[in-house]
Formats: C-alpha cells, sequence, structure tokens
C-alpha cells in the first residue's frame, strides 16, 4: 500500500497569514493527488484533485504543488472559515489511501 | 447539483451484516464518465477508503476489510449499496459514498451515516 505521511499533524495561524502543509507519499503517485477540507461534525469537501486542479467553486486561495513524491497544500489570506481538518489522497494505485490529516486553527 | 444520500441501520450488533444505500439524486450511476466509492471514518479518526464501484468496469476493494465489503447497485432506483458483513466494533463509523469524475478525485460526497456496532 502506498503510504501517505501528512505534516504537520496540527498548526494555528492567524486571519491573514498562509499557511502550507505538506504530504508525502512512499512511492510515485504519477500526480493523482487530491485534498480535503473536512469541519467537524460534516462530510469532507473536496478542493484539489490532480495535484493542482481546483475542484468547481473552490476559491483560489487554495493552491497545490508537487515536488517529486512531496506535495503540498497553501491556503493563503486565512480566514475564520478555513479553520478544519485537510486531508491529502492518492488515488493512483489500490487501495487508495488518505493521510492521517492537519488540523489548521485560526487564532 | 448533485445530492448523495446515505442511509443505514444505525446500530449493527457484532458478527452481524451491515447494509447501507447511497440514494443518487440523477441518473449517472450507469455512467461511464464516473466513478463511485465508499469511505468511513472512525469516531475521532481519519478517513479510511472502502473501495470503488464502476458501473462498466467492476469494483475493487480495500483488502483490508478481508473480503468482507461487497458494492452493488440498482439503476432503476439510482441506488448503490454497500454490504459488510461480520462485522466487530472496529468498523464503528460514519460512512460516506462519493463520486467522482474520471481522472479526478471524488468530488461530490454525502452527508454520512453513523453505524454504531454494539450489543
Amino acid at each position: 500500500d502506498i503510504q501517505m505521511t501528512q505534516s504537520p499533524s496540527s498548526l494555528s495561524a492567524s486571519v491573514g497569514d498562509r499557511v502550507t502543509i505538506t504530504c508525502r507519499a512512499s512511492q510515485g503517485v504519477n500526480n493523482y493527488l487530491a485534498w480535503f477540507q473536512q469541519k467537524p461534525g460534516k462530510a469532507p469537501k473536496s478542493l484539489i484533485y490532480g495535484v493542482s486542479s481546483l475542484h468547481s467553486g473552490v476559491p483560489s486561495k487554495f493552491s497545490g504543488s508537487a515536488s517529486g513524491t512531496d506535495f503540498t497544500l497553501t491556503i493563503s489570506s486565512l480566514q475564520p472559515e478555513d479553520s478544519a481538518t485537510y486531508y491529502c489522497q492518492q488515488y493512483h494505485a489500490y487501495p487508495y489511501t488518505f493521510g492521517q490529516g492537519t488540523k489548521l486553527e485560526i487564532k | 447539483q448533485l445530492q448523495l444520500q446515505e442511509s443505514g441501520p444505525g446500530l449493527v450488533r457484532p458478527s452481524e451484516t451491515l447494509s447501507l444505500t447511497c440514494i443518487v439524486s440523477d441518473d449517472s450511476l450507469s455512467s461511464q464518465d464516473y466513478y463511485w466509492g465508499w469511505v468511513r471514518q472512525p469516531p475521532e479518526k481519519g478517513l479510511e477508503w472502502i473501495g470503488s464501484f464502476y458501473y462498466t468496469e467492476g469494483r475493487y476493494y480495500n483488502t483490508s476489510l478481508k473480503s468482507r465489503a461487497t458494492f452493488s447497485v440498482d439503476t432503476s432506483k439510482n441506488h448503490l449499496y454497500l454490504r459488510l458483513t461480520s462485522v466487530t466494533a472496529a468498523d464503528t463509523a460514519v460512512y460516506y459514498c462519493a463520486r467522482s469524475p474520471r481522472a479526478a478525485s471524488y468530488e461530490f460526497w454525502g452527508q454520512g451515516t453513523l453505524v454504531t456496532v454494539s450489543s
């Protein structure tokens, strides 16, 4: 199985800040990498697929990039509503696997 | 906009079979343009992929479930089903169904349904 390791597991930032969340794959995923946002008690919301393509309706403050097997989600101009847990997922090989999540707190 | 709604029993006894339904608001279950998936999330834990369903290409399951999961579909009702046998407390989770376009990740998710395995 492909292991997805996210870092940090949690972080705290202020309104207006820019943050970066990293996801490392244990082997290549051919850019089949997605990011999801999940708020407490809610279903995940799809943000990004294919490393950097935004799903419809997702604001451009969210962006994704890759360097080899390291993937990055960047969130700019943080607002209180960005407080959530963020997950990466590879959908290149079965079983599809998720990172363990990164909890973002807005101070 | 597509809507997905999961429904299930809420409580299942250990060793019994869990059956869930995902109600799809349009006719895309039989479309070659989409894949379907089930994902679960134990309380206070992360997301776990259960498997994927492709109407024209078959089904793929997470081997961690040890062949306990089965997907099926009723296109006349726009329903996708998940059946999980021999459940234990470790199967207690919120279960989600989701849809993805080809070559993309999940785009739409249901609201999830909590299943508790307990005697």
